[in-house]
């Protein structure tokens, strides 16, 4: 199955800990996002990446890290820096930047 | 700053009505606009796109018109099922040298009555 894959579904932290969500995908897409989402919202765009070991800040990007070692694969780390971590995260991967994106299932990060 | 965003928050149809999503934007240089849906506690999934080039399109039950005088999208849902029942986002590309930025509106959750 071709598809894009996030784990773990649902995390739970303590506060002033890094944590980092995974996203896989096996489309052979060349771009890569992430996004938060929180109640009521849109989403918002954290990271994107338009090819393997490139990366751009999105519009939230502060208390976010990411890379692109390889191009299946672009895990985000929530850092301690962070204001308010807690929220759903979305990873989607499209074609091309501007083509139509594939989203994850989302992981629900909870930062108690 | 440029921002899309949606007309009405919630909308409750009839199973086997017609519903109908609205979205203003206000960048007049998008020229791509995505229509997702989004269930409970899933990642949004795509409908229906078009370019700035087209008026309308369809797809399987769905329809997108696509207004570029008064910057204004809409998405047509023939004969609502209970499976329509989901948030619906639309989504506008502003593209640009070096740049890129998928921007999305709040969403409008979509209740269908059975």
């Amino acid at each position: 199955d071709g598809g894009i894959t996030q784990s773990p579904k649902y995390l739970f932290r303590k506060e002033g800990q890094n944590v980092t969500l995974s996203c896989e995908q096996n489309l052979n897409h060349d771009a890569m996002y992430w996004y938060r989402q929180d109640p009521g919202q849109g989403l918002r765009l954290i990271y994107y990446s338009q090819i393997v070991n490139d990366f751009q800040k999105g519009d939230i990007a502060e208390g976010y890290s990411v890379s692109r070692e390889k191009k299946e694969s672009f895990p985000l780390t929530v850092t301690s820096a962070q204001k308010n971590p807690t929220a759903f995260y979305l990873c989607a991967s499209s074609r091309g930047l501007a083509d139509e994106q594939f989203f994850g299932p989302g992981t629900r990060l909870t930062v108690l | 700053g440029e921002s899309v965003g949606l007309h009405l928050p919630t909308l409750s149809v009839q199973e086997g009505d017609n519903s109908i999503i609205n979205c203003a934007y206000s960048n007049s240089a998008s020229d791509y606009f995505i229509w997702y849906k989004q269930e409970s506690g899933k990642g949004p999934q795509f409908i229906i796109d078009i370019r700035s080039n087209m008026d309308k399109r369809q797809g399987q039950r769905v329809t997108v018109l696509l207004n570029k005088t008064v910057k204004h999208l809409s998405l047509q849902i023939a004969a609502t099922q209970p499976g329509d029942s989901a948030v619906y986002f639309c989504a506008e590309t502003l593209r640009g040298a070096g740049s890129y930025q998928l921007t999305f509106g709040k969403g409008t959750k979509l209740s269908v009555i059975p």
